[in-house]
């Protein structure tokens, strides 16, 4: 089984509208972040969180929010979908600094088409 | 096992030097290599690249990458303080037969750009 995993994975809607992603992980890791990936540009961060109580924006946080719901999940929120934010949505975790070099563990991410 | 090996891993110039960053990598199947500029706490987003040769030119920051000796260089030319920071390398090898994947980052080279 996977360790982390996102849902959904694949989703349409139209501007305006409400959107919750979700990532759920099972390895047991504090730190967790939300991507971006667009075609052509590499992982640009959204929010990361380094424990539950610990939530924070990334380079490109605008238009989006997060819920740390417990240790193993992290959701992210389109609030207000708009067509730039087509885009595949990556999660991934950590378990810097516990090991001397980070590795992040990414889920199978989310395409997001927004119309 | 995968690693990520930047070097130096601090460096101190003056305003107006051009610098060198190098990162090569051990890693499974890869699939692109990115460079960060980390300020903050976390970092924001510089290269990616995914062919051998091809330079990648933003402003004063370069970069380009061989596949075949596995290193990648990070230039920046006319150094100011602003360029002050941490330059992470991170390597995205593919699991699970493709459907996720894994950031490998390096330790990061600390740049001191003095006035």
């Amino acid at each position: 089984d996977a360790d982390v995993t996102q849902t959904p994975r694949n989703r349409i809607t139209k501007t305006g509208k409400r959107i919750m992603l979700e990532c759920s992980q099972t390895k047991g890791h504090d730190r967790m972040y939300w991507y971006r990936q667009d075609p052509g540009l590499g992982l640009r961060l959204i929010y990361y969180s380094f424990d539950v109580k610990d939530i924070n924006k990334g380079e490109i946080s605008d238009g989006y929010s997060v819920s740390r719901q417990a240790q193993a999940k992290f959701s992210l929120s389109l609030e207000s979908a708009i067509p730039n934010q087509t885009a595949l949505y990556f999660c991934a975790t950590s378990d810097f600094p516990r090991t001397s070099q980070e590795t992040q563990y990414f889920g199978p991410g989310t395409r997001l088409l927004v119309l | 096992e995968d690693k990520v090996v930047q070097s130096p891993l601090s460096l101190v110039v003056h305003e107006g030097d051009t610098v060198t960053l190098n990162c090569s990598y051990e890693v499974t199947n890869f699939r692109s290599l990115l460079w960060y500029k980390q300020e903050k706490k976390a970092p924001t987003f510089l290269f990616m690249l995914t062919s051998s040769g091809i330079e990648k030119k933003s402003g004063r920051l370069s970069s380009i990458l061989d596949k075949k000796e596995l290193f990648s260089i990070l230039n920046i030319t006319a150094t100011q303080t602003g360029d002050s920071a941490v330059y992470l390398c991170a390597v995205e090898s593919i699991v699970y037969g493709g459907s996720q994947g894994n950031l490998i980052f390096g330790k990061g080279t600390k740049l001191s750009v003095k006035p």
